[in-house]
């Protein structure tokens, strides 16, 4: 199945920081998500975008399918931003998502 | 807004227990899925369904099964809990149109003692 890969593993800010996190994937995919999963265990849909760009608030993503990479910005981090990020995708013969291992950011105030 | 409800937030269970882990959507969703999620391993999905009576493996089925006898409700089940299936459980649903997001239950943390 397909492969996902996400960096860094860990990640800490100061609050106000910027950050990049990174999904490699290795088959193109029709489908790709991105997941913030709160302290409490709460897995929150954050982004649906298997190519293309989009903004939402101080957070967006850029998927290159092309080149197989996705990247989630955070801007101007907040302590609420902590926890596990994860990225998610679907090859064209699956149907299912695959998760790659999570990126966990801790804000720190 | 979208809501995928599990019934225990916490259950704790006896080796060789049959054990019950229900999930029920209400946006009239057509997929649900049953994740297991452990540390450093991620999530690993255990079955989905596509459609009322309809159930597809996951990449981990051993020791699993599932029921979906109405759209609305996706069960699991530990026919005999055993040690190693204690984990968080996490429930999922999705629209079944193609390109659709994922949403999630607040997850079942089941230890099997």
């Amino acid at each position: 199945g397909i492969q996902v890969e996400q960096s860094p593993p860990d990640l800490i800010l100061q609050e106000g920081a910027n950050s990049t996190l990174r999904c490699n994937f290795s088959d193109s995919v029709n489908n790709l998500q991105w997941f913030h999963q709160n302290p409490w265990g709460q897995l929150i849909n954050l982004f649906y975008i298997p190519s293309g760009t989009k903004q939402n608030g101080r957070l967006s993503a850029t998927t290159v399918a092309t080149e197989r990479y996705s990247l989630l910005y955070i801007s101007s981090s907040q302590t609420t931003d902590s926890g596990v990020y994860f990225c998610a995708v679907e090859g064209p013969t699956d149907y299912k998502l695959s998760f790659g291992a999570g990126t966990t950011v801790t804000v720190r105030a | 807004d979208v809501k995928v409800t599990q019934s225990s937030r916490y259950l704790v269970k006896r080796t060789g227990e049959k054990v019950f882990l229900e999930c029920v959507q209400d946006m009239d969703h057509e997929n649900m899925f049953w994740y297991r999620q452990d540390p450093g391993l991620g999530l690993r999905l255990i079955y989905f369904s596509y459609d009322v009576k309809m159930k597809e493996k996951g990449d981990i089925p051993e020791g699993y099964s599932v029921s979906r006898e109405k759209k609305e409700r996706f069960s699991l089940i530990l026919e005999s809990a055993s040690t190693n299936q204690t984990s968080m459980y996490l429930c999922a649903s999705s629209s079944g149109t193609g390109g659709e997001k994922l949403f999630f239950g607040s997850g079942t943390q089941l230890s099997v003692l």
